[in-house]
């Protein structure tokens, strides 16, 4: 129990177009979710944290017209990187957690951005 | 939020018992300490969890000391696939606290 799926699992586009990445929570209901955002050889880096039916809580320093974080249903939320450049190239990884998983948040596989 | 440190890196051998402890003094009341591991390229994976004492699973054992201010993840007989990244964190999802991530332990195992 206590999966979390992305999609996608990696992504190439152009400096300048919109990406979205899904998260769904494929087994419980995930009333919170975290995107985080991970460089090569550093640890994770929260970006936001969403609360379903509510707006996204950015961490300092996240552009949240840049990084849009809709969390429609207890199973789905999304991160669209808007106006991607090359900067924002990096591999992102979003959680779920839920009321009947306790205190635990689970991870997805992650997504690999890369902008060219 | 409570601030963790762990060793920035560990090595062990195949087969030997391997002790990561982190320290977190600022742990508050309703915090719940939680281990994750990471591969490269990959998700971090739950390893286990627990509030107070000791917290046994099929992969690890927690031990907390009275005070919580500590905890250390036990792993027994050590394989090389066990060769990743150990992250301990501190929370309390319930008042919709996240979890910050530190810079975690680099276990290495060797043959």
């Amino acid at each position: 129990g206590a999966v979390v799926s992305q999609h996608p699992s990696w992504v190439i586009c152009k400096s300048g177009t919109s990406v979205k990445i899904e998260c769904r929570s494929l087994d419980f209901q995930a009333t919170t979710m975290f995107w985080y955002r991970q460089f090569p050889k550093q640890s994770l880096m929260l970006m936001a944290t969403s609360n379903e039916g509510s707006k996204a809580t950015y961490e300092q320093g996240v552009e949240k017209d840049k990084f849009l974080i809709n969390h429609a249903s207890l199973t789905l939320s999304t991160l669209t990187v808007t106006s991607a450049h090359p900067e924002d190239s990096s591999f992102y990884i979003c959680s779920a957690a839920g009321t009947s998983l306790k205190e635990t948040q689970y991870f997805g596989p992650g997504t690999r951005l890369l902008v060219l | 939020l409570a601030k963790t440190t762990q060793p920035i890196s560990m090595d062990s051998y195949e087969g030997q018992e391997v002790n990561i402890t982190c320290s977190h003094n600022n742990i508050a009341t309703n915090d719940y300490i939680t281990w994750y591991q990471q591969f490269p390229s990959q998700g971090p994976r739950f390893i286990i969890q627990g509030y107070k004492t000791k917290v046994t699973n099929e992969v690890a054992s927690l031990f907390i000391p009275a005070d919580r201010k500590s905890s250390t993840l036990s792993l027994p007989r050590v394989s090389l696939s066990d060769t990743a990244v150990y992250y301990c964190l501190v929370g309390d999802i319930d008042y919709g606290q996240n979890f910050v991530f530190g810079p975690g332990t680099r276990l290495s195992v060797l043959p």
